[in-house]
C-alpha cells in the first residue's frame, strides 16, 4: 500500500512565504502531483515532479526527493485567495491513477 | 485547458431514492473518466474507473449494485447512486485524465456533485 503524510492544517499571512510538506511511503514511485482545492470546488492541476529537484512556476514551486520520499510545495507572495486546501498525490508503478493525501488547509490571514 | 463539467452541482434527495450524476467532458474525448468520493476534511477517495464501452472498474469496498456507472459515449460518464442512504452523502467528483507535456497525464476533475440524503 501507500501511505501519504501532510499537515493537516497550516496559517500564514498575505505576501509571506509557506512551505507545505508531504511525505510517502510507496514501492515503485512514478511521480508527484499537487492540486489546490477550493472549499467545495474540484480540485485543480499545480504541479507534477517526477525528477529530483525544484520546479518553478509563478509563485508557486515543488520540490522532489525520491531518496527521501519528500516533496513540499512552495507559495511566495502569499495572497488571500491562496487559501484552499492542497493535496498531494503519488503514482506509482504503471498505474496513471494517483493516490490522494488527506490535504492540507491553508489559511492565509491580512 | 480540458474542461469537464458534472451534472447537477448539487442534490437533496429522500433516502431510498436514486440519484444520477453526469459528467462530461466538453473540448476532449476521454475514453476513461474516474469517479471519486470526498467525505469532509478527508482525502479524494477512487471509488471506479469508467470505460467507455466497456464495465466500470470498482475499488475495493465499493459496491458496484449501488454505485452504477455507464460510459455510454466518448463524452459521456454517468454514475447513479441506487437507493441512497444518508451515509451515501458526500462530494462526489469526476475526472478525465489529459496528457501534460511529457508522457505523463494528470487529471482534469470536473466541479464536483454535493449529495445531500436525508
Amino acid at each position: 500500500g501507500q501511505n501519504i503524510d501532510q499537515p493537516t492544517e497550516m496559517t500564514a499571512t498575505e505576501g509571506a512565504i509557506v512551505q507545505i510538506n508531504c511525505t510517502y511511503q510507496t514501492s515503485g514511485f512514478n511521480g508527484l502531483f499537487w492540486y489546490q482545492q477550493h472549499a467545495g470546488e474540484a480540485p485543480t492541476f499545480l504541479s507534477y515532479n517526477v525528477l529530483d529537484g525544484l520546479e518553478e512556476k509563478g509563485r508557486f514551486s515543488s520540490f522532489l526527493s525520491r531518496s527521501k520520499g519528500y516533496s513540499y510545495l512552495l507559495l511566495k507572495e502569499l495572497q488571500m485567495k491562496d487559501s484552499a486546501s492542497y493535496l498531494c498525490a503519488v503514482k506509482t508503478g504503471g498505474s496513471y491513477i494517483p493516490t490522494f493525501g488527506r490535504g492540507t488547509s491553508l489559511i492565509v490571514h491580512p | 485547458g480540458a474542461v469537464v463539467s458534472q451534472h447537477p452541482s448539487w442534490v437533496i434527495c429522500k433516502s431510498g431514492t436514486s440519484v444520477k450524476i453526469e459528467c462530461r467532458s466538453l473540448d476532449f474525448q476521454a475514453t476513461t473518466m474516474f469517479w471519486y468520493r470526498q467525505f469532509p476534511k478527508q482525502s479524494l477517495m477512487l471509488m471506479a474507473t469508467s470505460n467507455e464501452g466497456s464495465k466500470a472498474t470498482y475499488e475495493q469496498g465499493v459496491e458496484k449494485d449501488k454505485f452504477l456507472i455507464n460510459h455510454a459515449s466518448l463524452t459521456l460518464s454517468t454514475l447513479t447512486v441506487t437507493s441512497a442512504h444518508p451515509e451515501d452523502s458526500s462530494f462526489y467528483i469526476c475526472s478525465a485524465p489529459q496528457r501534460l507535456a511529457g508522457s505523463t497525464d494528470t487529471q482534469y476533475f470536473g466541479p464536483g456533485t454535493r449529495l445531500t440524503v436525508l
